[in-house]
C-alpha cells in the first residue's frame, strides 16, 4: 500500500524558515518524481514544487522560487522542503504527492498526481 | 501560465441526478493532459481522472471525463451520497502546472 506521511508543523513568524518532511512508503520511491501541493485555509490547490526521481531536476511555482528548495534521499525514501523567507501568504496545509509522468517527443515531463499524503500545516503569523 | 476556469462554482443536486461540472482553459495545451481530483473535508484529494478521459485505480464508472483543447468537463452519471464533495481540474500540459479554483457539489 503506498503510504506518503508528511511532518514539520509549524507557526513560524514571517521571515523564518522550517523545513518539512515527507516518508514513502509501499512503492519503488527512487523511480517517481515526486511534489508539494499546498493549499490555504479555505482556498483551492497550487503546485509548489517538484523533483526528479534522481534529483537532478527541480521545479517551483514563480512564487516560491528563491525562497523555498525541494531535495530528496532515495537511501531515506524521503523527500523535503526547505522553506525560507515565510510569508503570510504561505500559510496552507503542504501535501506530498506521487507524481506521474507524461512523454512525447521522446522526453518525459511530470503530469498528475496519484497519491496525496494527509498534508501537514504550516502557519505564517507574528 | 495556463489559467483553469471551472464552473459553476457550486453546483447543487440530488442523489441520482446527473452532474457535469466545466474546466476551462485560457489557452490551449498539449495534447489531452487534464486530471480531474476530488476532495472531501478535511482530506487529501483523490485523483479521479487523468489524460482527460481515463479513469484512475478503483474509480468507479459513474465517473467519466471528456474534452480536449480548451474546454473539458467530469461527469458523474448517477451521483451517490458520497460525491458531495469539492472537485479540482488540473493540467499538465505546460511547465507549470495549474489547477481550477474548484467546483462544489452540494446535496439539494
Amino acid at each position: 500500500e503506498v503510504q506518503l506521511v508528511e511532518s514539520g508543523e509549524g507557526l513560524v513568524q514571517p521571515g523564518g524558515s522550517l523545513r518539512l518532511s515527507c516518508a514513502a512508503s509501499g512503492f519503488t520511491f527512487s523511480s517517481y518524481w515526486m511534489s508539494w501541493v499546498r493549499q490555504a485555509p479555505g482556498k483551492g490547490l497550487e503546485w509548489v514544487a517538484n523533483i526528479k526521481q534522481d534529483g537532478s531536476e527541480k521545479y517551483y511555482v514563480d512564487s516560491v522560487k528563491g525562497r523555498f528548495t525541494m531535495s530528496r534521499d532515495n537511501a531515506k525514501n524521503s523527500l523535503y522542503l526547505q522553506m525560507n523567507s515565510l510569508r503570510a501568504e504561505d500559510t496552507a496545509v503542504y501535501y506530498c504527492a506521487r507524481t506521474r509522468i507524461y512523454c512525447s517527443g521522446g522526453s518525459c515531463a511530470p503530469s498528475y498526481f496519484d497519491y496525496w499524503g494527509q498534508g501537514t500545516l504550516v502557519t505564517v503569523s507574528s | 501560465e495556463i489559467v483553469l476556469t471551472q464552473s459553476p462554482g457550486t453546483l447543487s443536486l440530488s442523489p441520482g441526478e446527473r452532474a457535469t461540472l466545466s474546466c476551462r482553459a485560457s489557452q490551449s495545451f498539449s495534447s489531452s493532459y487534464l486530471a480531474w481530483y476530488q476532495q472531501k473535508p478535511g482530506q487529501a484529494p483523490r485523483l479521479l481522472i487523468y489524460g482527460a478521459s481515463s479513469r484512475a485505480t478503483g474509480i468507479p464508472d459513474r465517473f467519466s471525463g471528456s474534452g480536449s483543447g480548451t474546454d473539458f468537463s467530469l461527469t458523474i452519471s448517477r451521483l451517490e451520497p458520497e460525491d458531495f464533495a469539492v472537485y479540482y481540474c488540473q493540467q499538465y500540459g505546460s511547465s507549470c502546472i495549474t489547477f481550477g479554483q474548484g467546483t462544489r457539489l452540494e446535496i439539494k
